[in-house]
């Protein structure tokens, strides 16, 4: 069972489209990162959100941390061929050592 | 600057071989984790060092991988012998100090296939 569960699993959207990616737990978490990893790269932090109710803008990215500081949801605007890829979640758990818990990863296939 | 650099990137080795994998973090970086990414699994923690200590390695799989950090700027993952369900990319990371904010940077990986 993962700790952090990601919905969808897997999302192909044509460009122009918008589309929210989810981030759950029943654990509370410091901090929930937010990583997007290309083919035969490693992933590549996005945005870090802190703070229960947090809301961040990446230009057509927007992250929120959930109030209760459990969940987070990754909203793309106007997604383009470019934002393709797989994001991952990430947190530090609130009672724990120091490591990240991951989410298994949204696989996001934007077609031109 | 130079980031997390691996090597090597791609590795195809039989049943039965020991396999190194090598890692030197981003200088300056007191953190460095091993971590193996599957289909099936998605990305694992495999064991991560401070300041070259080993800290949790619970989650090495089992006695034939081991993992060491003789000084700052290298580490290496050893899997002897190695198995076809070792087959995985193998990713190192490192970062900065140990704040629960720190942001994980990682190398480009190995990709590692045991025929």
């Amino acid at each position: 069972t993962q700790l952090l569960e990601q919905s969808p699993q897997f999302l192909s959207i044509q460009e122009g489209e918008n589309l929210t990616v989810y981030c759950n737990s029943s654990s509370v978490f410091s901090s929930l990162q937010w990583y997007r990893q290309e083919p035969g790269e490693g992933p590549v932090l996005l945005v870090t959100v802190v703070t229960g109710g947090e809301v961040k803008k990446l230009k057509r990215l927007t992250f929120q941390f959930g109030d209760a500081r459990k969940d987070s949801s990754l909203h793309i605007t106007a997604a383009q061929p470019g934002d393709t890829g797989l994001y991952l979640c990430a947190g530090y758990k609130m009672d724990s050592n120091y490591q990240l818990i991951w989410g298994a990863g949204t696989k996001l296939i934007i077609k031109p | 600057d130079a980031g997390v650099i691996q090597s090597p990137r791609h590795e195809v080795t039989e049943m039965g071989q020991e396999v190194t994998l090598r890692c030197k973090p981003i200088s300056g970086h007191d953190y460095l984790f091993w971590y193996r990414q599957t289909m099936m699994r998605g990305l694992e923690l495999l064991i991560y060092f401070n300041n070259n200590v080993p800290i949790d390695d619970s989650g090495m799989p089992e006695d034939r991988f081991s993992a060491k950090m003789p000084n700052a700027s290298f580490s290496t993952l050893k899997i002897q012998p190695s198995e076809p369900r070792d087959s995985a990319v193998y990713f190192c990371a490192s970062s900065l100090a140990g704040a629960r904010t720190d942001t994980q940077y990682f190398g480009p990986g190995t990709r590692l296939t045991v025929l």
